[in-house]
């Protein structure tokens, strides 16, 4: 059975701290991982990574693939109050089905 | 990114009463779009995948006859919760996909229901 496993399942850090935020996971034929965050409503894009190493960037986020491994990590550095949110991992799978994980809260303290 | 809208953001209904709730894709054209569950704290849950001119998958566990999705043209798929109950009270979102194999997918707002 397809799985995506975030972890970890919650993290509270101060304001200027650096994050790494994990997701592993199981698909029957992997297409893209993709990264969500979700304040209160629904989740906005982050990233999508079909691709080994290739490290992907916005500002203070940035993600990474590894396909032999089957893990992905979004770093967030300078962290701030803003950041906190529900960050989402998903994979799209050959069954073109998006398999969430169950999510890392982070809250960040002022 | 492209837009997907959806309506109504939140919504209130007497039980045994029925919801119909749109999602649009704005500017692009969507063959599949998803339609999602959300409880408190916790991840979506995929409830059907609806494909444009064909009946709709729905997940192990989803009651077709209680959340019926139709996706009649590239642009709009409705789910209409029927006969609600407290217990359909949730944060539903859609979200669509464009033409392209690896699949980057766009939300919804969502919507907020709520049975009384």
């Amino acid at each position: 059975e397809d799985k995506v496993v975030q972890s970890p399942l919650s993290l509270v850090v101060h304001e200027g701290d650096t994050v790494t935020l994990n997701c592993s996971y199981e698909v029957t034929n992997f297409r893209s991982l993709l990264w969500y965050k979700q304040e209160k409503k629904a989740p906005t894009f982050l990233f999508m990574l079909t691709s080994s190493g290739i490290e992907k960037k916005s500002g203070r986020l940035s993600s990474i693939l590894d396909k032999k491994e089957l893990f992905s990590i979004l770093n967030i550095t300078a962290t701030q109050t803003g950041d906190s949110a529900i960050y989402l991992c998903a994979v799209f799978s050959g069954t073109y089905k998006y398999i969430f994980g169950t999510g890392t809260r982070l809250k960040v303290l002022a | 990114g492209a837009v997907v809208s959806q309506h109504p953001s939140w919504v209130i209904c007497k039980s045994g009463t029925s919801v119909k709730i749109e999602c649009r894709s704005l500017d692009f054209q969507a063959t599949t779009m998803f339609w999602y569950r959300q409880f408190p704290k916790q991840s979506l849950m995929l409830m059907a995948t609806s494909n444009e001119g064909s009946k709709a998958t729905y997940e192990q566990g989803v009651e077709k006859d209680k959340f019926l999705i139709n996706h009649a043209s590239l642009t709009l798929s409705t789910l209409t919760v029927t006969s609600a109950h407290p217990e359909d009270s949730s944060f539903y979102i859609c979200s669509a996909r464009e033409s392209s194999w690896t699949g980057e997918l766009f939300f919804g707002e969502g919507s907020r229901l709520t049975v009384l």
